[in-house]
């Protein structure tokens, strides 16, 4: 088992609608959790960054981080054909040297 | 946030050339490094860990002699792709910790080899 589960999509949503991203996990010992966004050909971008349980907003994005289900979340509202990407979940036990666990990436399309 | 660039950003060579990517922190020092590899509709995989001032640290199944790393400073670490063949055509990203303790990525190098 991967230690870091994400759907991979293709999720295809209406320009305005709430789109949720999900990923799980395996590792208890997993205290940082990021998520990235990556543009086609390009390196990944950092969304958001939280650490331990508990949410995290930022503009249209909001992260969620539930440890005890070992279930992290991005929610992004009022979507934008701009947000069309493919969205990488990642997760780390330290915050410093550690590199990271990622998903295998959910790819969003927002249509006009 | 913290900047990591990468150069070449793509790159074509014959197979059993050698090709060097490199990746610069800009505005941070970063004595940790990493490099990953992604190939298409897959997810970013560790290739190796390369510190600063010692030897590098590869991942289970990547040959440290086909893929030389060198974190000669602060803000240079540089991969080397030995005798590349066509199977290595993929897309490399280097990351760093920046002062917000998170990883920032470079853009990216695509390589083909032919």
């Amino acid at each position: 088992q991967k230690e870091v589960e994400q759907d991979p999509g293709p999720l295809s949503v209406p320009e305005g609608a709430i789109v949720s991203l999900n990923c799980t996990y395996s590792n208890s010992a997993f205290q940082y959790f990021m998520w990235y966004r990556q543009y086609s050909r390009k390196g990944p971008e950092l969304l958001m960054y939280t650490y331990s349980s508990g949410n995290k907003e930022d503009g249209r994005f909001t992260a969620q981080v539930d440890k005890s289900s070992k279930y992290i979340s991005l929610f992004i509202r009022d979507s934008q054909p701009s947000d069309s990407a493919t969205y990488l979940c990642a997760m780390s036990e330290s915050n410093s040297g550690y590199a990271l666990n990622f998903g295998k990436g959910t790819s969003l399309l927002v249509t006009p | 946030g913290a900047v990591v660039s990468q150069h070449p950003s793509w790159v074509i060579c014959k197979s059993g050339t050698s090709v060097k990517i490199e990746c610069r922190s800009l505005d941070f020092q970063a004595t940790t490094m990493f490099w990953y590899r992604q190939f298409p509709k897959q997810s970013l995989m560790l290739m190796a860990t390369s510190n600063e001032g010692s030897k590098a640290t590869y991942e289970q199944g990547v040959e440290k002699d086909k893929f030389l790393i060198n974190h000669a400073s602060l803000t240079l670490s540089t991969l080397t792709v030995t005798s590349a063949h066509p199977e290595d055509s993929s897309f490399y990203i280097c990351s760093a910790f920046g002062r917000e303790e998170t990883q920032y990525f470079g853009p990216g190098t695509r390589l083909l080899v032919l």
